[in-house]
């Protein structure tokens, strides 16, 4: 099993729209959680970060948390089209014998059509 | 958040050279620095943690020895490809931070090995 999966999309929203972005991770004992979105042929930026179950909203954008589920879900409201990216999810794994890192999921290509 | 300043922002060598990428961290002392590589269309894979002062960590599949790793400063970190080959054309992002305010990506370097 991947230790974080995505559904790779393309997701496709028209302006205006809720995009509802979903992830799902392997490490129950994960405690960090990010989002981050990426333009082609940039590097990744920090979005959001949540670490407690429920939600967690900053403008247009809402993360959700769910541990019990090993869910964790980005939706973004009013969706432009300067949103069409890849959205990242990424999960920090504590390897028993290495240091804390963080894992990134496949990836979710949106696009928001005007 | 941190800022990291990596260099070169893309590189073209030939096969058989070595190609050597920093990443400075600009107001963040980073004891730890995480080292990723992407394919085009595919997520950000976890190379190696760099940690300040010590042997860096590989994951899994990764030669120790043609991706040389170097942290001997708390704010510069080093990677050099060696013996570079096609298949090792590829986009090298390197990363600080912690689990507590998240993870910020330097601009990324293009590795293009002919």
């Amino acid at each position: 099993q991947k230790e974080v999966e995505q559904n790779s999309g393309p997701l496709s929203v028209p302006e205006g729209a809720i995009a509802s972005l979903n992830c799902t991770y392997s490490d129950r004992g994960s405690q960090s959680f990010f989002w981050y979105r990426q333009y082609s042929g940039k590097s990744p930026e920090l979005i959001m970060s949540i670490y407690s179950n429920g939600d967690k909203e900053d403008g247009r954008f809402t993360a959700q948390l769910n541990k019990a589920s090993q869910y964790v879900s980005l939706l973004i409201r009013d969706s432009q089209p300067s949103d069409s990216a890849t959205y990242l999810c990424a999960v920090n794994v504590i390897p028993k014998t290495s240091y804390d890192k963080v894992i990134f999921g496949p990836g979710t290509s949106l696009s928001v059509i005007p | 958040g941190a800022v990291v300043s990596q260099h070169p922002s893309w590189v073209i060598c030939k096969s058989g050279t070595s190609v050597k990428i920093e990443c400075r961290s600009l107001d963040f002392q980073a004891t730890t620095m995480f080292w990723y590589r992407q394919f085009p269309k595919q997520s950000l894979m976890l190379m190696a943690t760099s940690n300040e002062g010590s042997k860096a960590t590989y994951e899994q599949g990764v030669e120790k020895d043609k991706f040389l790793i170097n942290h001997a400063s708390l704010t510069l970190s080093t990677l050099t490809v060696t013996s570079a080959h096609p298949e090792d054309s590829s986009f090298y992002i390197c990363s600080e931070g912690d689990i507590l305010y998240g993870y910020t990506f330097g601009s990324g370097t293009r590795l293009t090995v002919v």
